[in-house]
């Protein structure tokens, strides 16, 4: 079995950057996903680990630390549009399942 | 745009009640899911399914079956609707790994099914 934690819900103000961590413990792996929600919406997808280090997509970042079953997404400059869920996947060596992390909601305040 | 679509947003339905779930994409994926997501506990794996006519349990079977007949459509089925089956149903769907590396998912918007 797999299991995923990270934060319940965090709050940042507009323009800071956010850290959402997730940690893992998983007999194998083959990836580690980050998918954005906003309230009412489908999940859509972020980044992808796969291999050691850090991944920069525009204003979100996604590190891995295989050894450590770490991860973090980095959110800079951050938006109002940001305020959402952020949730932690990963992919178990075979098959093609995901295995989700509870989510952390993050709230942008002005 | 690709789509996963799922049939109803909101269904309310009674203890009992045999209940359906359509979801359809049309991105030629091979592999489909259904998930539950609970305040809490996030997204929980029932059943997916890795080709037509072929299905595996997930993390929460118990209480459901699905069925896949055609490689676009994904059914979720509770055979005899409890209240603790209240929740959002998303359904997903994915390219096979062997061919892109990464299963990303892309998700319906959601079932929000409330038992009574």
């Amino acid at each position: 079995g797999q299991n995923i934690d990270q934060p319940t819900e965090m709050t940042a103000t507009e323009g800071a950057i956010v850290q959402i961590n997730c940690t893992y413990q998983t007999s194998g792996f083959n990836g580690l996903f980050w998918y954005q929600q906003h309230a009412g919406e489908a999940p859509t997808f972020l980044s992808y680990n796969v291999l050691d280090g850090l991944e920069e997509k525009g204003r979100f970042s996604s590190f891995l630390s295989r050894s450590k079953g770490y991860s973090y997404l980095l959110l800079k400059e951050l938006q109002m549009k940001d305020s959402a869920s952020y949730l932690c996947a990963v992919s178990e060596a075979a098959g093609n399942k995901l295995t989700f992390g509870g989510g952390t909601r993050v709230l942008v305040k002005p | 745009d690709v789509k996963v679509t799922q049939s109803s947003r909101y269904l309310v339905k009674r203890t009992g009640e045999k209940v359906f779930l359509e979801c359809v994409q049309d991105m030629d994926h091979e592999n489909m899911f259904w998930y539950r997501q609970d305040p809490g506990l996030g997204l929980r794996l029932i059943y997916f399914s890795y080709d037509v006519k072929m299905k595996e349990k997930g993390d929460i079977p118990e209480g459901y079956s699905v069925s896949r007949e055609k490689k676009e459509r994904f059914s979720l089925i509770l055979e005899s609707a409890s209240t603790n089956q209240t929740s959002m149903y998303l359904c997903a769907s994915s390219l096979s790994q062997e061919l892109t590396g990464a299963n990303v998912l892309t998700f319906g918007a959601g079932s929000r099914l409330t038992v009574l």
